[in-house]
């Protein structure tokens, strides 16, 4: 069965404009968080969505958004970008995001902020 | 609220040899640890998880980590190293309740593995 797809692999934006990654989960999961991967800061978490609802959310400035639909997609959005938004975006799926499931994560969007 | 500590931002092993990544946690409930592993310009990878099931947990490609409550640990070992191993390896806890979706990682143990 297909895994977790991110859309674009790459991106490349300037200072100020704002952007959308995608992200596909496994059929069947409900469940989708997102986290920005950093060589300063690691691995944090952004927020999670499910049922189109989001449910949990980290530490980020209010420019980071997102939305789940209805078929469990997920996007997320960035506005005005700034150079220390550049980072790989995974994308995480899993059944109920409960604290004891699997979740599967995506290969990621590696964003360039020029 | 929870977190996790890998001791060893790096490490090096010959292949062969016992492949030793630290983890510390600190939860202020029981909580379920994992390990994940990422290749270069990949993304992660579930190894094993612990979620009170039994303390010795083995996971994929023979790694196995054991849960210890009075150390706060969860350590990740494999008997003997590949080539192939080489990759970056995160620990990661999840509190339970209403921490929907959010795993909370380490900084990460780079592990190289010699010839």
């Amino acid at each position: 069965k297909a895994g977790v797809t991110q859309t674009p692999r790459y991106l490349i934006k300037t200072r100020g404009q704002q952007v959308t990654l995608s992200c596909s989960p496994i059929s069947g999961h409900r469940s989708v968080s997102w986290y920005q991967q950093t060589p300063g800061q690691g691995l944090q978490f952004l927020f999670e969505y499910f049922s189109e609802t989001q449910r949990n959310k980290g530490n980020f400035p209010g420019r980071f958004s997102g939305r789940q639909f209805s078929n469990s997609r997920s996007e997320m959005n960035v506005s005005t970008l700034e150079l220390g938004d550049s980072a790989l975006y995974l994308c995480a799926s899993s059944w109920t995001g409960g604290p004891s499931t699997e979740a599967f994560f995506g290969q990621g969007t590696r964003l360039t902020v020029v | 609220a929870q977190s996790v500590t890998q001791l060893g931002s790096h490490v090096s092993v010959s292949e062969g040899a016992l492949v030793l990544l630290r983890c510390n946690y600190s939860s202020s409930v029981p909580p379920y640890l994992f390990w994940y592993v990422q290749y270069p310009n990949q993304g992660l990878q579930l190894l094993l998880k612990y979620t009170s099931a039994a303390t010795l947990v083995k996971g994929i490609n023979g790694f196995e980590a054991e849960f210890k409550k009075s150390e706060t640990s969860f350590h990740l070992t494999k008997p003997s190293a590949h080539m192939s191993d080489a990759a970056e390896y995160f620990c990661a806890v999840v509190a339970g309740g209403t921490s929907y979706g959010k795993l909370t990682f380490g900084q990460g143990t780079i592990l190289t593995v010699h010839p």
